[in-house]
């Protein structure tokens, strides 16, 4: 079983809908959570970066952290069709700073 | 300010060959982290170098190595290409310490025949 586990989708949703995406972690050592979206061809970017439980949020996204569920989500407001990509999560321990373990990643669509 | 720099952006080459990747962080970053993209693993972290030293390593045989230069400039090497070796090679930058996350380059897609 994968440290990290995240559903692969295809999320399909109408434009101006709210996207809920999450992934599950087994390591209880992770502390660093992040989000990031890919698109065909290019590599991952980074779209929210939080530190333990809590929720974060930017602009139409917010980030939330349960570490006592091992659980971690991402909700995506007023969607849009450029807002379709694959969307993976991340996260590391405190100790290995630049090592970072990856879900799946799901794919999105948002049709117009 | 310039992202980062993965050259070449494509690449096919044989079975047994041998394959050098170069990553260009973004200025003043010296950490550099290499990352394989596959559909069946995912993305899989590969080395990370910091000032010129390997701090970190996943889970890979050695025939996957790295170096990174004095001006954090990194390559990585591939040797005896397996098939299985097809994929994405992702390499990403951060400040020392991570805090602001990690910057990807677009990747190297390798295909062995």
């Amino acid at each position: 079983q994968k440290e990290v586990e995240q559903d692969p989708g295809p999320l399909s949703v109408p434009e101006g809908a709210i996207v809920s995406l999450n992934c599950t972690y087994s390591n209880s050592a992770f502390q660093y959570f992040m989000w990031y979206r890919q698109y065909s061809r290019k590599g991952p970017e980074l779209l929210m970066y939080t530190y333990s439980s809590g929720n974060k949020e930017d602009g139409r996204f917010t980030a939330q952290v349960d570490k006592s569920s091992k659980y971690i989500s991402l909700f995506i407001r007023d969607s849009q069709p450029s807002d379709s990509a694959t969307y993976l999560c991340a996260m590391r321990i405190k100790a290995a700073v630049n090592k970072l373990t990856f879900g799946g990643g799901t794919r999105v669509l948002v049709k117009p | 300010k310039a992202g980062v720099t993965q050259t070449p952006r494509y690449l096919i080459k044989t079975r047994g060959q041998q394959v050098t990747l170069s990553c260009s962080p973004i200025s003043g970053h010296r950490s550099v982290s290499w990352y394989q993209q596959t559909p069946g693993q995912g993305l899989q972290f590969l080395f990370e170098y910091f000032s010129e030293t390997q701090r970190n390593k996943g889970n890979f045989p050695g025939r996957f190595s790295g170096r990174q230069f004095s001006n954090s400039r990194s390559e990585m090497n591939v040797s005896t290409l397996e098939l299985g070796d097809s994929a994405l090679y992702l390499c990403a930058s951060s400040l020392e310490g991570g805090g602001g996350g990690y910057t990807f380059g677009s990747g190297t897609r390798l295909t062995v025949v």
